[in-house]
């Protein structure tokens, strides 16, 4: 089964609006990462957070992790049509070896 | 840097035929994986691979197998192909291991009849 759940499974705002997608995840990890997927084209990192961090911030991105509930946000602030993707957050076995990616929120900016 | 190259771009199959999906990357990284995408499903793992001569399976590794025999090449090959296998196929790599970014490759569109 896999690690990350993202929540919701689809997303659709107005250009200017924010944007938050959320990941839960089953075991204890090393790091969260969230990648984003444009339509037909391969998957971008977007921004790591480590075990021991709450909260990060990259541009007009912002994630936060509790690892007490294992789940992690992301917030889009500002959104622009050109963030309409799905983005998915992956998650590690602790090992170094399995990143298992959840489902994905196909988020849709409207201009 | 051409990053991480999958050749082909678009496959069609016969069932029970089978084929090697190409995976190389030009940044000396350990880390390569494969995994398949299907709507609804996100992306699945496959096969894996911490550095040259050691490969390890992912959640779904019926069906394919992989070797690494040099640092830069990862390829997957579909033993006897099923309609199930019909997918988007994507590779990926990293330095080190899973922890750190991954970098992907454009996908192999695979259509299995």
């Amino acid at each position: 089964s896999q690690q990350g759940e993202e929540d919701p499974q689809a997303l659709s705002i107005q250009e200017g609006e924010n944007a938050t997608m959320n990941c839960s995840y089953k075991t204890s990890i090393n790091n969260l990462q969230w990648y984003r997927q444009n339509s037909g084209r391969g998957l971008v990192h977007l921004i790591l957070i480590r075990s021991n961090e709450r909260e990060k911030h990259s541009g007009r991105l912002r994630v936060t992790l509790d690892t007490s509930k294992k789940s992690s946000s992301l917030l889009i602030t500002a959104s622009r049509a050109a963030d309409t993707a799905s983005y998915f957050c992956a998650t590690d076995d602790n090992q170094g070896g399995k990143l298992i990616f959840g489902q994905g929120t196909e988020l849709s900016v409207k201009p | 840097n051409a990053g991480v190259t999958q050749t082909p771009k678009f496959q069609v199959l016969k069932t029970g035929q089978s084929m090697t999906l190409q995976c190389a990357q030009d940044m000396n990284h350990e880390y390569m994986s494969w995994y398949r995408q299907d709507p609804g499903m996100g992306l699945r793992l496959i096969h894996y691979s911490v550095g040259a001569g050691i490969t390890d399976q992912g959640e779904v590794p019926n069906g394919y197998n992989v070797s690494r025999s040099t640092t830069e090449d990862f390829p997957l090959r579909l033993l006897s192909a099923a309609p199930s296998q019909t997918s988007v196929y994507f590779c990926a790599s990293s330095r080190g291991d899973s922890y750190n970014e991954q970098f992907f490759g454009p996908g192999t569109r695979l259509t299995v009849l």
